[in-house]
């Protein structure tokens, strides 16, 4: 079991580029996350999913898009880079509300 | 407003015992998580707690007060490889994580 796997690692990104954070997990698990962690902050919710075909938003959608096709992917789309998107971007999944949620390695993008 | 407290930083002893504290307000309670993440690495679990009470696993305990929205982790025992955050996280009435910043524990020789 790979558990969540995440790409890329590290990204650079230039102001109004646009770029997508693949997400993938082996669990078989219904619900999917991202996040992002900035320094001294706690994690926010960006989007998440219940399952496949259904996403919702969370704390702070706004510059980003997401898809479910699969149960096992969750690709995070940024579209016009800006330099507040700058930060650690992790994904995450559950079997349900409740549960453990495992994370992946994350993806630190810098936006300049 | 939703919020979650926990200090910045704390610092132990190696073989000494800390305790972190979490305090929150938040929009209903459907548990709290304790995660452990070490730096440049993701966050991993710790400990669940959805009712009131000392829930202990290993050199791990974490205790809840729901009537004080109060939680803290309990760490016995240090070792060098415990310097890590620890990550308070409450799960409000929508079931989506709320997180606190953490607290940055360094352990000392």
């Amino acid at each position: 079991n790979a558990g969540v796997t995440q790409t890329p690692k590290f990204r650079i990104l230039k102001i109004g580029q646009s770029m997508t954070l693949q997400c993938a997990q082996d669990m078989n698990h219904n619900y999917m996350y991202w996040y992002r962690q900035d320094p001294g902050m706690g994690l926010k919710l960006i989007y998440y999913s219940v399952g496949a075909g259904i996403t919702d938003k969370g704390e702070v959608p706004n510059g980003y898009n997401v898809s479910r096709s699969t149960t096992e992917d969750f690709p995070l789309r940024l579209e016009l880079a800006a330099p507040s998107q700058t930060s650690v971007y992790f994904c995450a999944s559950s079997r349900a509300e409740q549960e453990t949620q495992y994370f992946g390695p994350g993806t630190r993008l810098l936006v300049l | 407003g939703q919020n979650i407290d926990q200090p910045t930083e704390m610092t132990a002893t190696e073989g000494a015992i800390v305790q972190i504290n979490c305090t929150y307000q938040t929009s209903g309670f459907n548990g709290l998580f304790w995660y452990q993440q070490h730096a440049g690495e993701a966050p991993t679990f710790l400990s669940y707690n959805v009712l009131d009470g000392l829930e202990e696993k290993g050199r791990f305990s974490s205790f809840l007060s729901r009537s004080k929205g109060y939680s803290y982790l309990l760490l016995k025992e240090l070792q060098m490889k415990d310097s890590a955050s620890y990550l308070c996280a409450v799960e409000d009435s929508n079931y989506q994580l709320i997180w606190g910043a953490g607290t940055k524990l360094i352990i000392k020789p």
